[in-house]
């Protein structure tokens, strides 16, 4: 049992590079969402998706697109990346309480 | 004013005495909340969850609710080296979809 995966695990991108991060669940949770995670400012959501085929905006969306592409996956997407977006990246599920977090993503923009 | 607030700390406490830590939130709509603890480099992991006031309690952790005072805490009693982490408090709503996180304590236990 998997839990929560993210891929990948380091990135390195060039300011107006595009790339998308990978998040997948196997524990049949409705709910799925994006943090980031900058020094001193815990996790800020980006967007989360309440259920399949549903997102909304989180505290920080600016920048930054998602999809949720069926019940188990769902993917966040940078267009054209900024130094700001250089953080640490967390997708979660919940199911009726408890939200499961994945490994992590460490993207630096340079 | 962000809508989950924590004291950053960091608080550092001796070993085997009592960890306060203290989170209020803004949204009186807010259902559920918790406590995560977060070792550095690592994901959040749940410590504990709290739905209606009052207290509960499970093993070394007490968590605390009071909705008139938007007000949640987290007692850690006889503390723990291991207990040495970042401890985040996060909120429900919109019901229960949208979960936001404080800025997290820096919790320090001296040997």
């Amino acid at each position: 049992n998997a839990g929560v995966t993210q891929t990948p695990k380091f990135q390195v991108l060039k300011t107006g590079q595009s790339m998308t991060l990978q998040c997948a669940q196997d524990m049949n949770h409705n709910s799925m969402y994006w943090y980031r995670q900058d020094p001193g400012m815990g996790l800020r959501l980006i967007y989360y998706s309440a259920s399949e085929g549903t997102t909304d905006k989180g505290e920080v969306p600016n920048g930054y697109n998602v999809s949720r592409l069926n019940k188990r996956e769902f993917s966040l997407r940078l267009e054209s990346a900024a130094p700001s977006q250089t953080s640490v990246y967390f997708c979660a599920s919940k199911g009726s309480t408890e939200a499961f977090f994945g490994q992590g993503t460490r993207l630096t923009v340079v | 004013q962000k809508e989950v607030e924590q004291n950053s700390g960091p608080l550092s406490v001796p070993e085997g005495a009592i960890a306060s830590l203290n989170c209020t939130y803004s949204d009186r709509g807010s259902q559920s909340f918790f406590w995560y603890r977060q070792y550095s480099g690592k994901s959040p992991e749940l410590i504990m969850s709290i739905y209606s006031n009052g207290d509960k309690e499970d093993g070394r952790f007490t968590a605390q609710l009071n909705k008139a005072s938007q007000y949640v805490s987290l007692l850690i009693r006889d503390s723990q080296p291991s207990d040495s982490a970042t401890y985040l408090c996060a909120v429900s709503l919109d019901g229960g979809f949208k979960t936001i996180f404080g800025a997290g304590t820096r919790l320090f236990v001296k040997a």
